[in-house]
């Protein structure tokens, strides 16, 4: 069954970098790009971008161009996230969630959530 | 940028009642291109309807999508108690995905 399990939850420091790792499981991890979708406490979705797997090319929201950075790791299935020059406005869970391929655009399965607490 | 704006922000329902949600975009989304969401709480949001209409594998058929253009409408027949949740209409188009800010439906 697909899988996708996310690390631990982060306290970060203001001006502080923070990586989030998705590891993916139950079906062949090239052919679905993964996104990224955050939550701020008591707040609706916010999407922040996606990585293609098969070469890893990405795809950012405009909001988080320049500090937000997707890679993957094709030996271990798994995607990352890292956003920097982090603010108190960050505070979220952060999700990753693997994208349709059947042309609905889509997410289809999503993974636990990361919460990320920045606080001084 | 599309800016979807769900209505009402809380719906309070009976049990057995029926729960009728709006999503209104911006501009003229495509239809293969509005998904619905539902989270509860303390959950990761579960996809719902695709394609505006189209009920992803395991949703109860009370669930139903319709709509076109720039208004969208979800709507459940019978509230049953796991349903009381918050829904998110989110929609594609030109690389980027929006949401809706939700709407919770909960119990009266």
């Amino acid at each position: 069954q697909v899988q996708l399990v996310q690390s631990g939850a982060e306290v970060k420091k203001p001006g502080a970098s923070v990586k989030v790792s998705c590891k993916a499981s139950g079906y062949t991890f090239t052919n679905y790009y993964i996104h990224w979708v955050r939550q701020a406490p008591g707040q609706g979705l916010e999407w922040m971008g996606f990585i293609n797997p098969n070469g890893g090319s990405t795809t950012y929201a405009q909001k988080f161009q320049g500090r937000v950075t997707m890679t993957r790791d094709t030996s271990t299935s798994t995607v990352y996230m890292e956003l920097s020059s982090l603010r108190s406005e960050d505070t979220a869970l952060y999700y990753c969630a693997r994208g349709s391929r059947d042309g609905y655009k889509t997410f289809e399965y999503w993974g636990q959530g990361t919460l990320v607490t920045v606080s001084s | 940028e599309i800016v979807l704006t769900q209505s009402p922000g809380t719906l309070s329902l009976s049990p057995g009642e029926r729960a009728t949600l709006s999503c209104r975009a911006s501009q003229s989304v495509t239809s293969s291109y509005l998904t619905w969401y539902q989270q509860r709480p303390g959950q990761a949001p579960r996809l719902l309807i695709y394609g505006a209409s189209s009920r992803a594998t395991g949703i109860p058929d009370r669930f139903s999508g319709s709509g076109s253009g720039t208004d969208f409408t979800l709507t459940i027949s019978r509230l049953e108690p796991e349903d009381f949740a918050v829904y998110y209409c989110q929609q594609y188009g030109s690389s980027t995905w929006t949401f809706g800010q939700g709407t919770k439906v909960e119990i009266k």
